[in-house]
């Protein structure tokens, strides 16, 4: 398998843009993980689905952010309107039940 | 929710010497995983571990469930070791898939 793919890699827009981040999870996996790196907090679950459904979503800071799993293998975490404190690298994970999670190269964003 | 320490924060090493790495939790938990993230920013998963011990070459782990805490153990370092280390368990306050990472120890191995 080649993995959590995550695209882009990079991103950079303007303050006001949407911004839209995509995930395919590992074919056969039943969770799927949105989180977010920075400096200041660390590592933080945005949020998470299971079998496409999302069930916990505590950690979506604001309105702004929206997240969605159509299908088994594809998500997406948008972020309208964007603001610079959206700054951060923000990471797809994928797992089989709540086990192993699995990460992929993750999504720089900058926004200016 | 549960709170989670990590220590050392930063770690210098030689190269070849060995390291623990500890990480504590305010909570019983049954779900505990190891990190790396590479100097690149790749996190990859070390160790699925709740409880006991389990071995990956120079590396193991040994996590005891009733004293919450979970030791990373790393012999032989090389410099391809350096990066963060994290652990992560579920915050029951939320929900089982729930992660909460520590804020790491940052590893350094010189050649």
């Amino acid at each position: 398998d080649a993995g959590v793919i995550q695209s882009p890699r990079h991103e950079v827009t303007e303050m006001g843009q949407e911004v839209t981040l995509r995930c395919k999870p590992i074919s056969g996996h039943d969770y799927l993980f949105w989180y977010r790196q920075t400096m200041m907090r660390g590592l933080e679950l945005l949020i998470y689905f299971n079998n496409n459904v999302p069930i916990d979503d505590s950690g979506m800071p604001e309105d702004r952010f929206s997240a969605k799993m159509p299908n088994a293998s594809f998500s997406t975490l948008k972020i309208q309107p964007s603001e610079p404190r959206d700054s951060a690298v923000y990471f797809c994970a994928s797992s089989w039940s709540t086990d192993t999670q699995y990460f992929g190269p993750g999504t720089r964003l900058t926004v200016l | 929710g549960i709170q989670v320490e990590q220590s050392p924060p930063d770690l210098i090493l030689q190269e070849g010497a060995n390291s623990t790495l500890r990480c504590n939790f305010s909570d019983s938990v049954n779900n505990l995983q190891w990190f790396h993230q590479n100097p690149w920013g790749q996190l990859i998963n070390l160790f699925y571990i709740p409880s006991g011990t389990k071995q990956n070459g120079r590396l193991s782990a040994t996590t005891v469930a009733t004293e919450r805490y979970s030791l990373l153990y790393i012999s032989s370092s090389q410099t391809t070791d350096s990066g963060v280390y994290f652990c992560a368990v579920p915050n029951y306050g939320g929900s089982q898939g729930n992660l909460i990472f520590g804020k790491g120890t940052k590893l350094s191995v010189k050649p």
